[in-house]
């Protein structure tokens, strides 16, 4: 079985130009996670969808970040104007609904952006 | 302020030796509790998970954790450590069982040859 595919694995951009990332989440998985990861922190939530609506987005920093599932499986999570204090990995995860007990979230290798 | 604490961010031990790596959370009630385990370069793995019932779980790579409600922990032990093990392992919580994971800051682990 695939796992959570994210691209690109690094970027590195200068501060205030705009970045994207993109997620596929495992096939079937009705619920997508996005996952901002400091380092030496662990990771904050960003934002949930299941299928194609926003379940929560509470962490989300709408002035710059913005994330869409428009079809219900894959995801783009975009930052701009992008700050120095954005570099971090983000993280992608999946997981087959969005509650219950034996509903495990599967993670992506993450994208390490860097800001200049 | 609810929260998740790994008071130990690194730790050292030789391989073969045994490992507790603490956390705490500081929720009203039980939250879902789990341990995860991030190699480097790669992505979060689920180690183990406890929800209720039998406070000690069992998880995968021979780890295990106990939760205790009267210090609302939930460490995580090894009885014998492999040089593979060295990687960083994160605590979270999940207070309302809505998959909305809260992370500790990580404990980062090294195995001595």
């Amino acid at each position: 079985e695939a796992g959570v595919a994210q691209s690109p694995r690094y970027k590195i951009i200068e501060k205030r130009q705009s970045v994207a990332f993109w997620c596929n989440p495992i096939s079937g998985h009705a619920t997508l996670y996005w996952y901002q990861q400091i380092l030496g922190q662990g990771p904050k939530l960003l934002i949930q969808f299941q299928n194609n609506g926003v379940v929560d987005d509470s962490q989300l920093p709408k002035d710059r970040f913005s994330a869409e599932r428009l079809k219900g499986v894959d995801s783009t999570l975009k930052i701009q104007p992008a700050k120095l204090e954005d570099s971090a990995v983000y993280l992608c995860a999946s997981s087959e609904r969005t509650s219950g007990r034996n509903n495990e979230q599967f993670f992506g290798p993450g994208t390490r952006l860097t800001v200049l | 302020a609810q929260s998740v604490t790994q008071p130990d961010i690194h730790i050292t031990v030789s391989e073969g030796a045994s490992l507790e790596l603490r956390c705490n959370y500081s929720y009203g009630a039980t939250p879902y509790l789990f341990w995860y385990v991030q190699s480097p370069g790669q992505g979060l793995q689920l180690l183990l998970k406890y929800f209720s019932g039998d406070t000690l779980v069992q998880g995968i790579k021979g780890f295990e954790a106990e939760f205790k409600r009267s210090q609302s922990s939930f460490n995580l032990r090894k009885p014998s450590v492999h040089w593979s093990d060295a990687a960083e392992y994160f605590c979270a919580v999940d207070p309302q069982g809505a998959q909305k994971l809260v992370f500790g800051q990580g404990t980062r682990l090294t195995i001595n040859p």
